[in-house]
């Protein structure tokens, strides 16, 4: 399977604890983008991301979240002191390594974070 | 800030019907467009991408493009159960990686 590889597929964390969500993009990809989703809403821009380097993080809330792809392994999306308005589905995408804006971003199966 | 506006549904249409998607944008410039397909549950799929003025066509799906009125609609002929899912409208600017999504519209097809 070449296409975008997420886990844990679901992931339920208790209130003040850590959440972890992995991505690896499609093979050929070097640029990963992390989208999240609320309940009957489209999904929004978090973060973008080359090989160790963020290039947008507007998205991101500035505290509790953070992300990083590494020069080896997956994109890792981490939240810090989760609290219950951070369950979402959270979806990354990959494209080329272009990166050009008409390149599609093609997306994983998402994370479903639920918090107690 | 830039928002992409579209009818939340549901979209109700006998099969083998044509289905019409709308979605606005409000960013003029915007060069490239998207459609994404979303069963419940799952990831967003890739259908159509669109980029100047006019109509593609894939199969039964048509995407048109009207950059002047900034719409951009999605046609699907001969409906199928199967397509009934969430269309997702996304737009990115000229120089912007980031895609901004509609809410969706549900597409509900009658067997």
């Amino acid at each position: 399977n070449a296409g975008v590889m997420q886990n844990p597929r679901h992931l339920v964390r208790r209130r003040g604890q850590e959440a972890r969500l992995r991505c690896s993009p499609m093979k050929g990809h070097s640029h990963v983008y992390w989208y999240r989703q609320l309940p009957e809403e489209g999904l929004k821009f978090m973060v973008y991301l080359q090989k160790e380097n963020i290039i947008d993080e507007s998205g991101m809330p500035k505290e509790r979240f953070s992300a990083e792809f590494p020069k080896e392994g997956p994109s890792i999306l981490r939240i810090q002191q989760v609290v219950r308005g951070d369950s979402a589905a959270y979806f990354c995408a990959s494209s080329p390594q272009t990166g050009y804006s008409n390149q599609p971003q093609h997306f994983g199966d998402g994370t479903r974070l639920s918090i107690l | 800030q830039k928002e992409v506006e579209q009818n939340s549904g549901p979209l109700s249409v006998p099969e083998g019907a044509i289905a019409s998607l709308n979605c606005t944008y409000s960013d003029r410039g915007s060069q490239s467009f998207f459609w994404y397909r979303q069963y419940s549950g799952k990831s967003p799929e890739l259908i159509m991408s669109i980029y100047s003025n006019g109509d593609k066509e894939d199969g039964r799906f048509t995407a048109q493009l009207n950059k002047a009125s900034q719409y951009v609609s999605l046609l699907i002929r001969d409906s199928q159960p199967s397509d009934s899912a969430t269309y997702l409208c996304a737009v990115n600017g000229d120089s912007s990686y980031k895609l901004i999504f509609g809410s969706g519209t549900r597409l509900l097809v009658r067997p």
